[in-house]
């Protein structure tokens, strides 16, 4: 069965970078996408990117572009985001999940979760 | 920035329709999915290509679209259906959430 395995919780200062793994299993990683997807305490869904896991081509959310970086390790079937300059309102639930691109996605029903990494910014 | 817009609530007795509506310009060009979250779990594709049910998801649930709204509706909706519900659809190759509505059913 398709699944996918996030790091742990992280606790970072202000300014610091966090970077969190999700690790898939269950399908061919290099067939579809990871995208990561934010929840703030008490707040709604934030789409952050996606990352192709055929040729690591990205999109970016227009309000992380610059501080964001997405990156996989096909040899591991593991997907990386990376968020640097940290501030306490990226302070959320951090979640992948793997899936089509963003227009393709919209038509299929591939769509699987990790359980979420919780990245506190805190000084 | 492009915008999805929900009620943020709904509230409806164990039976009953309920009916979640997402606006947005965008939809009348491109699909949408929506999501079903649960207190402290990831969230759960329900629909998606606006109409279409995932399997193993239940048949009371269905969505509909009509110009820039769509509309995800549980026919008959019962206790566990209680969650937050997320519409989400593409703007500019970019994704974007709607804000969400919190259904209660009791």
């Amino acid at each position: 069965q398709v699944q996918l395995v996030q790091s742990g919780a992280e606790v970072k200062k202000p300014g610091a970078s966090v970077k969190v793994s999700c690790k898939a299993s269950g399908y061919t990683f290099t067939s579809y996408g990871i995208s990561w997807v934010r929840q703030a305490p008490g707040q709604g869904l934030e789409w952050m990117g996606w990352i192709s896991g055929y040729n690591g081509n990205t999109n970016y959310a227009l309000n992380l572009q610059g501080r964001v970086t997405m990156t996989t390790d096909t040899s591991t079937s593991t997907a990386y985001m990376e968020l640097r300059s940290l501030r306490s309102d990226d302070t959320a639930v951090y979640y992948c999940a793997s899936g089509d691109d963003i227009l393709t996605g919209l038509a299929s029903p591939f769509d699987y979760w990790g359980q979420g990494t919780l990245v506190t910014v805190s000084s | 920035s492009y915008e999805l817009t929900q009620p943020s609530s709904v509230s409806v007795s164990p039976g009953q329709t309920a009916r979640i509506t997402c606006s947005g310009d965008v939809l009348a060009k491109k699909y949408a999915r929506w999501f079903q979250q649960k207190p402290g779990q990831a969230p759960v594709l329900v629909i998606y290509k606006d109409s279409e049910r995932p399997s193993g998801i239940p048949e009371r649930f269905s969505g509909s679209s009509s110009g820039t709204t769509v509309t995800f509706t549980i026919s008959g909706a019962q206790v566990e259906d209680e969650a937050d519900y997320y519409c989400f659809s593409a703007a500019d190759n970019k994704g974007v959430f709607g804000g969400g509505t919190k259904l209660t059913v009791l």
